[in-house]
């Protein structure tokens, strides 16, 4: 099974600091997507990402939230102005193509303590 | 309502239990039904993904899509030990990329 790898695993941070959240990318898989999920709760997803463009995004993904690859291999996600509630853990997920059947894999997540 | 509803559990059981792991859902774009495993601080794993109504298997798993009524159940046969982690339903529609997640159930396969 293809390997997805996140980094940093664990951020701490001010209220109100930037993050950035990054994803280490499988060399052929073009689609990205990136979903969170609040300390027992469940996965939601944020984002989708093909071809340099958010193809999808929710409700949660507000003007604080944007993503990019800025050298075409890593696949960022950037907060702003990080709030309380953003504390949770932030999965990328990666897949081949974009079709309704097609495989994500998951990373192993950020772990993204606000205070 | 929820979009994803899953049976909250937590849910303990003897090795060798069958396990039935249940989730409604109430959107009919739903095409695409996905059941993950997680473990504790780890990314989810996809499990197996079905597309139709009725029952497929792998091995100890058996997944199972009843379109008409809106549910989705996973089967665990022989339960191990190892099967012991967090389970999440989760399902897609036309929009190819979004998965929909239920609230996971925990369950602990006790030797």
């Amino acid at each position: 099974e293809p390997e997805v790898t996140q980094t940093p695993s664990h951020q701490v941070t001010q209220m109100g600091q930037e993050v950035i959240l990054r994803c280490v990318p499988i060399s052929n898989h073009l689609y990205f997507y990136w979903y969170r999920q609040i300390l027992g709760q469940k996965v939601e997803f944020l984002v989708s990402f093909y071809n340099n463009e958010i193809s999808e995004k929710s409700e949660i993904f507000d003007d604080q939230f944007s993503v990019e690859r800025p050298d075409g291999s890593n696949f960022t996600l950037k907060i702003r102005s990080t709030k309380l509630e953003d504390s949770a853990m932030y999965f990328c997920a990666r897949s081949l193509a974009g079709g309704m059947g097609e495989t994500q894999y998951f990373g192993p997540g950020t772990r993204l303590l606000v205070l | 309502q929820k979009e994803v509803e899953q049976d909250p559990g937590p849910l303990s059981v003897p090795e060798g239990a069958i396990v039935s792991l249940n989730c409604t859902y109430s959107n009919s774009a739903f095409q695409y039904f996905m059941w993950y495993r997680q473990y504790s601080r780890k990314g989810p794993e996809l499990l197996m993904y079905t597309y139709s109504s009725g029952n497929k298997e792998d091995g100890r798993f058996t997944a199972q899509v009843d379109k008409s009524s809106k549910y989705i159940s996973l089967f665990i046969r022989d339960s191990q030990p190892s099967d012991s982690a967090t389970y999440l339903c989760a399902m897609r529609g036309t929009n190819a990329g979004k998965s929909t997640f239920g609230d996971g159930t925990t369950l602990t396969v006790k030797p």
